[in-house]
């Protein structure tokens, strides 16, 4: 098990809701990335937090933002949900700039109605 | 942007036997390579990855072997379990410089009977 944590492990919220979902990265790692997982799909990628600003951004709009805190903490926030937004929200910690192996948490999944 | 291809979807095999996954990528640039292990309801777990100045790498009963020049890699399982049976994704990055941003590929179900 990776020391990638994240809260809640599940959430059920209507369209058109605003969300929060919170990664806690592996000690000594500064980074973290944020991806979503659609059923029976790959991860897809949606930004990176180095230093506590954003470093890098997948195909998501505006209405997907994220923190990085001091701590390295992250949070992922969904405004206006949409249907299609149901998933799997994955979060990733590395150590930037040492190696690029990034270890998961166990992930958020997200239900909108 | 980068995009990876994964074959097959659904791979079924005997205990004992041999599994392959193959992927392709698109951008030259990409220079790692991680595979992800993720069994129903859990988190993707590293299981091996190789960089672009290796062409072959070996874990137990895990391989992975790189060609730059086809850009394609592959993922080698032998003397399969049935605790191996997961859905695995291949993924490609561009190393040093970037910010590591993994592309994966739409996963492999591999199935194996006892």
């Amino acid at each position: 098990e990776t020391g990638v944590t994240q809260s809640p492990t599940h959430l059920i919220k209507t369209r058109g809701q605003q969300v929060t979902l919170r990664c806690s990265s592996q000690s000594g790692h500064n980074t973290v990335s944020w991806y979503q997982q659609a059923l029976g799909q790959g991860p897809q990628f949606i930004f990176q937090y180095y230093r506590e600003e954003e470093n890098g951004r997948g195909n998501f709009p505006p209405r997907f933002s994220g923190l990085q805190f001091p701590n390295y903490s992250s949070e992922l926030n969904v405004n206006a949900l949409e249907l299609d937004d149901s998933a799997l929200y994955l979060c990733a910690s590395s150590l930037l700039g040492v190696q690029e192996t990034q270890y998961f948490g166990p992930g958020t999944r997200l239900l909108v109605l | 942007g980068e995009n990876v291809e994964q074959h097959p979807s659904t791979l079924s095999v005997q205990e004992g036997d041999s599994a392959v996954i193959k992927c392709t990528y698109s951008d030259s640039a990409s220079n790692y390579f991680p595979w992800y292990k993720q069994e129903l309801g859990k988190r993707p777990q590293l299981i091996i990855d190789i960089r672009s100045n290796v062409g072959e790498k070996k874990d137990q009963r895990i391989a992975v072997t790189l060609n730059k020049t086809a850009k394609h890699f592959s993922l080698h399982i032998t003397e399969t379990q049935p605790e191996d049976s997961a859905v695995y994704f291949c993924a490609a990055s561009r190393g040093e410089g970037s910010n590591y941003k993994l592309t994966f590929g739409k996963g492999t179900l591999l199935t194996v009977n006892p």
